[in-house]
Parts: structure tokens; sequence; C-alpha cells
């Protein structure tokens, strides 16, 4: 079955720019999209088809998918930014996931 | 605005069924987005279980098929989900969703979730 494999964490300083990647057998070839969940709540999407931004996400949030990896970037990372991330795309009809990423604000 | 609210028992016995339904407000679920279930176990990541269309045509996480229904109620404007033969490998946050219309199919509305745990 499909895997979209992530870092498990990703450290960065605030106001620097963190990436976090997703990786995936020719996931260049798929959307993918991304989800952040803070504690206690529900995953928000953040990205869709690779790099577009739904209304109300900060532009400091971007997206790129090519070959093998889709990248998550935010830039000027803040304190609100800590959270979980998932990326996600979809293969032969099926909703897969990444393991997440926890993203820390140090 | 989209709003999506999970309801249902919060305690499932083992070998049972969990049945959750997602009542849709701000939109149709007769409409043209699809609709959705994705659970996630404590502290751990996120699983999809299925889609439904308001058509009735339902998909399914191949994990699951067999387990698992998804039906949806045009008359309530709500969606729910079914799966039987429940384990404590099934205790989770269960959320439901709206899917964007368009080639990359985010879920772009989420309810705010429901704790089901599996136990006797």
């Amino acid at each position: 079955s499909y895997e979209l494999i992530q870092p498990p964490s990703v450290s960065v300083s605030p106001g620097q720019t963190a990436s976090i990647t997703c990786s995936g057998n020719g996931l260049g070839d798929k959307y993918v999209c991304w989800y952040q969940q803070k504690p206690g709540q529900s995953p928000v999407l953040v990205i869709y088809q690779d790099a577009r931004r739904p209304s109300g996400i900060p532009e400091r949030f971007s997206g790129s998918n090519s070959g093998n990896t889709a990248t998550l970037t935010i830039s000027g990372t803040q304190a609100m930014d800590e959270a979980d991330y998932f990326c996600q795309a979809w293969d032969s009809g099926t909703a897969i996931f990444g393991g997440g990423t926890r993203l820390t604000v140090l | 605005q989209v709003q999506l609210q999970e309801s249902g028992p919060g305690l499932v016995r083992p070998s049972g069924t969990l049945s959750l339904t997602c009542a849709v407000s701000g939109d149709s679920v007769s409409g043209t987005n699809y609709w959705t279930w994705v659970r996630q176990p404590p502290g751990k990541g996120l699983e999809w279980i299925g889609e439904v269309y308001h058509s009735g045509s339902a998909t399914y996480n191949p994990s699951l098929r067999g387990r698992v229904g998804i039906s949806v109620d045009k008359t309530n404007n709500q969606f729910s989900l079914i799966m039987t033969s429940v384990t404590a490998a099934d205790t989770a946050i269960y959320y439901c969703a709206r899917i964007i219309v368009g080639a990359s199919r985010g879920f772009d509305h989420w309810g705010q979730g429901i704790l089901v745990t599996v136990s006797s």
C-alpha cells in the first residue's frame, strides 16, 4: 500500500524558515494537502493542491511538490505555528496521510 | 459558515457496533461535495475511514472494508458511520469532514471530533 513518510520532528527558531518534508513514490504526480493540528484541536487545512492556501491561512505558509517529495515551508515562523503537521494525498481512491511532524518553535 | 458536529456514544463494548452521526450546517450534503470520516487514536496520526456522496455511493479504506459503512441522510442534512466488530484498536477520536470539490480533494472543514472508547 502507498505510504507517505514525514520526519517525526522539526525544530525552528522564531522568525526563521521551517521546512517539513513528505516523501512518497511518485508523489510529484499527485496533489498534496497539508494540515496543521494543535493540541486538543481538529486539523486545519493550510495547503491544498500542492501550493494553494485556503482563505484565512497566512501567506507565510507555502508548499511545493516535485519528484518524490512535497515540502511545506513556513517563513518567519511564529510561536503560534508550533503544532503537528500532516501531509495527505490520494492513491487509488484512498486518502493517505503521512505520519505527522511535530514542529517545535524554540 | 460551514459547521460539522459529530454525535454518538462515547463508549462501545468490544465486538459491538460503533455508530456516529455528523450533522452539517451551512452547506447541504446534497450538493457537489463528498463527505468523509477520519479517525485519530490518542497520541497518534490520522487515518482515513471513507467517504460518501449524496447519491449514496461510498468508498472505504481497504484496511477497514467489510467492517464499515457510511451513509447520507439528505432529509436531516447529515451523514453517518457504522463500524462493526470493534476492538480496542478502534479507540480513537473520530472526525467528520467536508471534501473540497476539485482536483486535490482536501478536507476543508472538520468537526470538533468525538472520542470513542472501546472497552468492556
